[in-house]
Order: structure tokens, then sequence, then C-alpha cells
């Protein structure tokens, strides 16, 4: 069973548009990382949270420990965010538990 | 820029043949992992490594199997292939903290085909 949930799995958007992208998980984490895989298959770290927001260029990515919630969120997308984005955390433990997965596909 | 290889990009290969998936790394990190990915499926650590010597197996049984002989080196093996091994096989590293303090780095991936 997969402790770590995105919504939505698929999701088609307008260039420009505001993207947001959720991750709940079932009990306390040590930390999460945000990741996007391009489809090559390449994956990138784009954030790694334990606590409150953090921000790189048109990405932010917030985590509401309490809610066991996180969010990604897009400003002006655009289709090169085209992408896969993944959710993972850690339960406290060394070992990473990702989510399948949310596919973002950004329309010019 | 990450400075995590993985080789070969792609791979098909025919069933019982041996095959070895290669990872390097130059950031000199002492932890590495290997990840299993199905379409559209999550990834799923099949082998880590703390260090030269050091190998583990992960969550998910996998008949292949790895070795860490240098540092920078962390390749996988399939001695027989077979079709259910048809995957993406996904390389990672990272320092020697916790995934709570330090950042992922990933390899590009290699997706094996086996016919």
């Amino acid at each position: 069973k997969n402790e770590v949930e995105q919504s939505p799995q698929n999701l088609t958007a307008q260039e420009g548009e505001f993207i947001t992208i959720n991750c709940s998980y079932s009990v306390g984490i040590s930390a999460l990382h945000w990741l996007q895989q391009h489809p090559g298959g390449g994956i990138v770290s784009l954030f790694m949270l334990s606590s409150g927001k953090k921000k790189h260029g048109r990405l932010i990515a917030t985590i509401n420990i309490q809610e066991k919630h996180s969010s990604l969120h897009i400003t002006a997308s655009h289709p090169r965010d085209s992408a896969v984005y993944i959710c993972a955390v850690l339960f406290g433990n060394e070992k990473l538990t990702f989510g399948t997965g949310t596919r973002l596909t950004i329309i010019p | 820029e990450a400075d995590i290889y993985q080789t070969p990009r792609y791979l098909v290969i025919g069933t019982g043949k041996k095959i070895t998936l290669e990872c390097s790394q130059t950031m000199g990190h002492d932890k590495m992992y290997w990840y299993q990915q199905d379409p559209g499926m999550e990834l799923h650590l099949i082998h880590y490594s703390y260090g030269v010597n050091s190998t583990e197996k992960g969550d998910l049984s996998s008949e292949s199997t790895v070795s860490r002989i240098r540092t920078e080196h962390f390749p996988l093996t399939l001695e027989s292939a077979r079709p259910s091994h048809t995957s993406q096989y996904l390389c990672a590293s990272s320092e020697l903290g916790s995934w709570k303090d330090t950042e992922a780095f990933f390899g590009q991936g290699t997706r094996l085909t086996v016919v």
C-alpha cells in the first residue's frame, strides 16, 4: 500500500496558468522531496522540505506538517514545465517512499 | 548540474543474456542507490550502498546484484535477463548525511527491454 498519495494524476493546462500539485502522506515524516522527471526518464531534485515554504524561480513548495500535506506550485506555467512531478517522503528511516507522480502537460 | 551518469540510456537485449548497467558519480558521494520504475508507477528501491564494499538489498526484491569496489562506481548486473526485468532503472547518490539533510541526485536512467 502506497503511503504517499499525489493528486491529480494527470493535469493539462494552458500556458501561463497557475499550477498546483498536491502530496499527502499517512504518518509523520522527516523530510519531503519534490522531484521532476523528464520524458527521457532523468530526474531532477527540485526541493527538499521539512517545514514551511521554499521558492526557486517560478516554483514554490509548501509543507504543512500537522495536515501531512505538501503542495508544489508553478506560476506562469510554460510548455517546458511539462514533466512528471514526483513527491518522495522520508518516514524517519533512510529510504525514500515515492508517490506515483503527477503528469503535467502545458499547452502553448 | 548533477554529475551522475548512467549508461546505456536504452538497452534492448535477448532473454538469457548477462547485462551490466553502469552508474558513476563524480561528487564523491558515499551513498548510492538503484531504483526500479515501471511505466506510470512509483520508484522502488532495489539496492543501496553506504560506501566501498557496502551493499544492501532494498525494499523491492530483485534478481539483480550490485557491487561497490570504488566510491564513484555502482554497477548493477543481471546474470540472465528475462522479459520480467523490462523496466527503467534509476541510479541516485547522496552525501553521507540523511535524506533529511541532503539533496537527491539522480542519473538519467536506463530503459531496459528484454525480448
